[in-house]
């Protein structure tokens, strides 16, 4: 079964700031690899699927990269709604999440 | 548009099977592709990946909960069921069932419902 590790656990920064998520799996997924947000009380949202291809609705700020173990959620530039947890996926696998909080 | 939403049992008690029902719109599972999956959440916890099921039958299970998991689907009423035995405190969570578009072979979910909780207690 394929590991995945997200890190930070939580990440604190300001709004305008740029964010950094990383995922990482314990073998290599080539580029089947999702990224979600979610809120407090809510659903998760689907933000990237397929390591880089941005889903319907999702800003331009929120950007995916990687291949094989290693994976990046990049947000440009940070909005006020943008702290929330986010969670990368790999078919039946989910990372353990990553806490995006306001400094 | 696509809507999702899960119903069942608020409580139940331990070792009792839990059936949890998808009822969708929007879409139907007679095409190609076209999937639904369960995930569930732990308060405070992390997503965990429990059951997948497409439009020609196929389906998926988490390799550590399927001996107690089954999927079933009634395209005609536009619904998914997931069937959970032996239940425990422990599985206790949100339970989410959500749209696979199968745009991708990473089975990533584009649509979600809201969720429901189910509590396992005596």
């Amino acid at each position: 079964e394929i590991v995945l590790t997200q890190s930070p656990a939580t990440l604190s920064l300001s709004p305008g700031e740029r964010a950094t998520l990383s995922c990482r799996a314990s073998q290599s997924v080539s580029r089947y690899l999702a990224w979600y947000q979610q809120k407090p009380g809510q659903a998760p949202r689907l933000l990237i699927y397929d390591a880089s291809i941005r889903a319907t609705g999702i800003p331009a700020r929120f950007s995916g990269s990687g291949s094989g173990t290693d994976f990046t959620l990049t947000i440009s530039s940070l909005e006020p709604e943008d702290f929330a947890v986010y969670y990368c996926q790999q078919r039946s696998n989910f990372g353990q999440g990553t806490k995006l909080e306001i400094k | 548009q696509i809507t999702l939403k899960e119903s069942g049992p608020t409580l139940v008690k331990p070792t009792q099977t839990l059936t949890l029902t998808c009822t969708f719109s929007g879409f139907s599972l007679s095409t190609s592709g076209v999937g639904v999956g369960w995930i569930r959440q732990p308060p405070g916890k992390a997503l965990e990946w429990l059951a997948l099921i497409y439009w020609n039958d196929d389906e998926h299970y988490s390799p550590s909960l399927k001996s107690r998991l089954t999927i079933t689907k009634d395209t005609s009423k536009n619904q998914v069921v997931l069937t959970m035995t032996n239940m425990d405190p422990v599985d206790t969570a949100t339970y989410y069932c959500a749209h696979e578009p199968s745009a991708s072979s990473g089975w990533s979910f584009d649509y979600w419902g809201l969720g429901t909780l189910v509590t396992v207690s005596s």
